[in-house]
């Protein structure tokens, strides 16, 4: 069984670009996860997937994220303008139902210059 | 709301030396607790985790933790430390009766020294 991939594995971009982080889950993984982790820093949740709807996206930082998951398959996260502070890892997480283990993906890492 | 503390962010230990690695956590509500490895460029690997059944959770790799509601703390300990075990450690909660976001600590940095 493939595990949770995320594309591109790393990405350098300069400020006030656009940059799009791809995750694909498990398959037959309802619930997709994606977490941020700025260096020095927490790992944190930004935002929570059932199927394609959005169930909770407390931790998403401003409006220039958007996250989408057309399908209910592979999500993807884009951030727009970037910002210095965008810069981090981003993980992606996936588990079949609530209570079952997040498996989680390499992670993307994301350069603002 | 729901938080973790890892003392030290930085772990040294030598070779076949004892491992522990310490997490405290806060909750307002009867915890999932975790712990997650990440070796060098790779992804978050699942070591362990606690859903209220037995408080000696056994993992892989010869780790385990115990889950202690009085000192609301869940360490990490490996007998005996092996080369590959360098990585760093996060240690984790969740709700269970919520939407399972996990709250992480900070990381730990395990060294091990020949």
């Amino acid at each position: 069984e493939a595990g949770v991939t995320q594309f591109p594995s790393h990405s350098v971009i300069e400020k006030g670009q656009t940059v799009t982080l791809r995750c694909d889950p498990i398959s037959g993984h309802d619930n997709l996860y994606w977490y941020r982790r700025v260096m020095g820093k927490e790992i944190k949740f930004l935002l929570h997937f059932v199927k394609e709807s959005k169930q909770d996206e407390s931790g998403m930082p401003n409006n220039r994220f958007l996250a989408e998951r057309t399908g209910g398959t592979y999500s993807t996260l884009k951030v727009q303008p970037a910002e210095l502070e965008d810069s981090g890892v981003y993980f992606c997480a996936s588990s079949r139902t609530l209570g079952e283990t997040q498996y989680f993906g390499p992670g993307t890492r994301l350069l603002v210059l | 709301a729901q938080s973790v503390t890892q003392l030290g962010s930085h772990v040294s230990v030598s070779e076949g030396a004892l491992v522990l690695l310490r997490c405290n956590y806060s909750s307002s509500v009867p915890p999932y607790l975790f712990w997650y490895v990440q070796y060098p460029n790779q992804g978050l690997q699942l070591l362990l985790k606690y859903t209220s059944a037995a408080t000696l959770v056994k993992g892989i790799n010869g780790f385990e933790a115990e889950f202690k509601k009085s000192e609301t703390s869940f360490h990490l300990t490996k007998p005996s430390a092996h080369m590959s075990d360098a990585a760093e450690y996060f240690c984790a909660v969740s709700d269970p009766g919520g939407y399972q976001k996990v709250t992480f600590g900070i990381g730990t940095k395990l060294q091990v020294i020949p």
